[in-house]
């Protein structure tokens, strides 16, 4: 089983609907997690650090299921600007980790 | 602050040539990494330094060398190219290597090796 797995997408989704993708992980010792963004030929940027069972930054809430493994994240009321790449990160948290990055799920979110 | 910078933006190499893609960051971080990025892939690690004088081999190391012979400096060497080494190339830096530091990343640059 690979490290990390995300559904490559597309997703295309109308403005001002709500989507939601999943991460699932496989080391059960990753306590926390990050989202990136990563928009088309430009470097990731982080949009989201996950710590405990979810955080919430505005329209963006990540939610973490310890027992499935997964991390999910939601958006709503999507915008055009949110068209991306989302990129997930698990972290082991035990002292020094390379971080391993999911190949990423693609939004388009069209007028 | 400029970030994280890297040179050049853009490069075509034939196989068999050397060069060196430049990386730099002005934020005093002691991690520092390179990442390559192929289509329909992650990013996956190439080499990577906890601080200066210390670096340490990736997911895929074949074919690439560092040093660290500053905390700002992180230079990635093709040694002899290749066409499998066509990619982008990302450099990243964070405060600590562990996941709970934010990885900046630099604009990368996009190698063609023909």
């Amino acid at each position: 089983r690979k490290e990390v797995e995300q559904d490559p997408g597309p997703f295309n989704v109308p403005e001002g609907a709500t989507v939601a993708f999943n991460c699932t992980y496989s080391n059960s010792a990753s306590q926390s997690f990050f989202w990136y963004r990563q928009d088309c030929r430009k470097e990731p940027k982080l949009l989201m650090s996950v710590y405990s069972s979810g955080n919430e930054d505005g329209r963006f809430t990540a939610q973490l299921n310890r027992a499935s493994q997964y991390i999910s994240l939601l958006i709503r009321d999507s915008k055009l600007s949110d068209s991306a790449t989302y990129l997930c990160v698990p972290n082991p948290n035990t002292g020094f980790q390379k971080l391993v990055f999911g190949t990423g799920t693609r939004l388009l979110v069209s007028p | 602050n400029a970030g994280v910078t890297q040179t050049p933006k853009f490069q075509v190499l034939k196989t068999g040539q050397s060069m060196t893609l430049q990386c730099a960051q002005d934020m005093n971080h002691e991690y520092m990494s390179w990442y390559r990025q192929d289509p329909g892939m992650g990013l996956r690690l190439i080499h990577y330094s906890v601080g200066a004088g210390i670096t340490d081999q990736g997911e895929v190391p074949n074919g690439y060398n560092v040093s660290r012979s500053t905390t700002e400096d992180f230079p990635l060497r093709l040694l002899s190219a290749a066409p499998s080494q066509t990619s982008v190339y990302f450099c990243a830096s964070s405060f600590t290597g562990t996941g709970g530091s934010e990885q900046y990343f630099g604009p990368g640059t996009r190698l063609t090796v023909t």
